[in-house]
């Protein structure tokens, strides 16, 4: 039983194109995140949604549109994929945005972009 | 903006050896301290979570310690095993923000 599973593993694709990641939790949790893992391994979140609502949205470009359709999901949307994009992306989850209890992981998905 | 540091990057231990990773931060204005270990290829594991209001944690060979006006957290893994070999992140969440640091990477060698 995986708690936190997003698809696909890898995603390779052209610059110019646009893709999707979907991210799916289990734990009945009400917070979903997304990070980016850059190639020296810093870890960097983009949004954060409370029980579908949008809680945090760091300086993240307009071309990635998170959408989260119940709170058991948060799907990343990239338009226009760049170079820079190539990253892993981890999906994440916690019982909520204000209480101490930590944070499930999925196993990212590796984005190369040629 | 809350910055966090992870010393050493890297560290290389024979097996049994007892080791210290270390973990600062410059806002000491906190809610949690959360460390992490991340298998090659994987995601990260939740290890320990030291409240702001805990001076430390324990689960098994780990504890963790926080000390929150030096802006200092350190994990100690005790009796190093070969599957300890990953990379430790510690993450700090200043209310609704996380910021993690860069890892140390661990090897244990048997």
């Amino acid at each position: 039983d995986t708690a936190v599973s997003q698809t696909p593993k890898y995603l390779v694709t052209q610059m110019g194109n646009d893709k999707s990641i979907k991210c799916e939790q289990n734990l009945g949790h009400d917070t979903m995140y997304w990070y980016k893992q850059d190639s020296k391994k810093f870890l960097k979140i983009m949004f954060s949604y409370n029980n579908k609502e949008l809680i945090i949205n760091e300086t993240v470009p307009n071309r990635f549109s998170p959408k989260s359709p119940d709170k058991a999901h948060l799907n990343l949307h990239i338009n226009s994929l760049e170079l820079g994009d190539s990253a892993v992306y981890f999906c994440a989850s916690s019982q909520d945005h204000y209480s101490n209890q930590p944070q499930h992981f999925g196993d990212g998905t590796r984005l190369s972009i040629l | 903006k809350q910055e966090v540091t992870q010393i050493p990057a890297a560290l290389s231990v024979p097996e049994g050896e007892n080791l210290v990773l270390n973990c600062s931060f410059t806002d000491s204005a906190i809610y949690n301290l959360q460390w992490f270990r991340q298998d090659p290829g994987k995601g990260l594991t939740s290890l320990l979570l030291i409240q702001s209001s805990q001076r430390e944690q324990t689960s098994g060979r780990l504890n963790a310690s926080l000390d929150k006006s030096s802006g200092r957290s350190t994990l100690y893994i005790a009796a190093s095993q070969p599957g300890d070999s990953a990379t430790y992140l510690c993450a700090v969440a200043n209310f609704n923000k996380f910021y993690f640091g860069s890892g140390t990477k661990l090897n244990v060698k048997p």
